[in-house]
């Protein structure tokens, strides 16, 4: 089974701090890296995907970039708020790319 | 709304009890997948279909089954549940058109099980 590891596990961050974590996947064979956001109690929705070395993406105070040869992507949140508190996974598709192989994702969580 | 539905959100049930879990999306979808959520684990692939009639196994396969006779439906056949099987399911889908690594997924809304 793959490897995809995310840093750190968990994060506690107070409103209006920024913050990033990482994913860190095999740099070979690379076909795209996907990150999604998980809240509680409903499903994880897709942030990016991103598929070519050197990409940047943005969504309001999210972004993301990707090092497909050192096999990592960063995520970053501008300013956080409560509602940003989440389960950010990351996933890596491999074979065919028909499998998706999902890390065990950085838990958020934005105070006050 | 373009949406993946499971049913049921939420069982209880016996060892041995045979259960399916159903999924449906209406997005035309080609490719569809189960997967499991246990702490401490990330998500993990138990089985996936490219297209009608196209199953393989993904990580975790064991005591599950999965059928796709139609384009829509994928449902999750656990024909004797065991309570390692205690669980919260997705079911997913995502187009397989192009570069199929690079389409993202839709998640239904989770089916969380407890095998007693």
């Amino acid at each position: 089974i793959l490897n995809v590891e995310q840093s750190p596990q968990s994060l506690h961050v107070q409103e209006g701090d920024s913050t990033n974590f990482t994913c860190s996947f095999p740099s070979s064979n690379f076909y795209a890296l996907h990150w999604y956001r998980w809240e509680t109690a409903k499903s994880p929705e897709a942030l990016f995907v991103m598929t070519l070395n050197g990409d940047e993406k943005k969504k309001g105070r999210i972004s993301a970039t990707l090092n497909t040869k050192e096999g990592y992507s960063y995520l970053y949140i501008k300013g956080s708020q409560p509602e940003d508190s989440a389960t950010y996974l990351c996933a890596f598709p491999t074979g065919t790319a028909s499998k998706l192989t999902f890390g065990t994702g950085t838990r958020l969580q934005v105070t006050l | 709304e373009a949406q993946v539905t499971q049913n049921p959100r939420y069982l209880i049930t016996v060892t041995g009890k045979k259960l399916t879990v159903t999924c449906s999306q209406n997005m035309n979808h080609e490719y569809m997948s189960w997967y499991r959520q246990d702490p401490g684990l990330g998500l993990r692939q138990i089985y996936y279909s490219m297209n009608v009639e196209v199953t393989d196994k993904g990580d975790v396969p064991e005591g599950y089954k999965v059928s796709r006779k139609e384009k829509r439906n994928f449902p999750l056949i656990l024909e004797s549940p065991s309570p390692n099987q205690t669980s919260l399911y997705f079911c997913a889908s995502r187009t397989a058109q192009a570069r199929s690594g690079a389409n993202v997924l839709t998640f239904g809304a989770g089916s969380r099980l407890t095998v007693l």
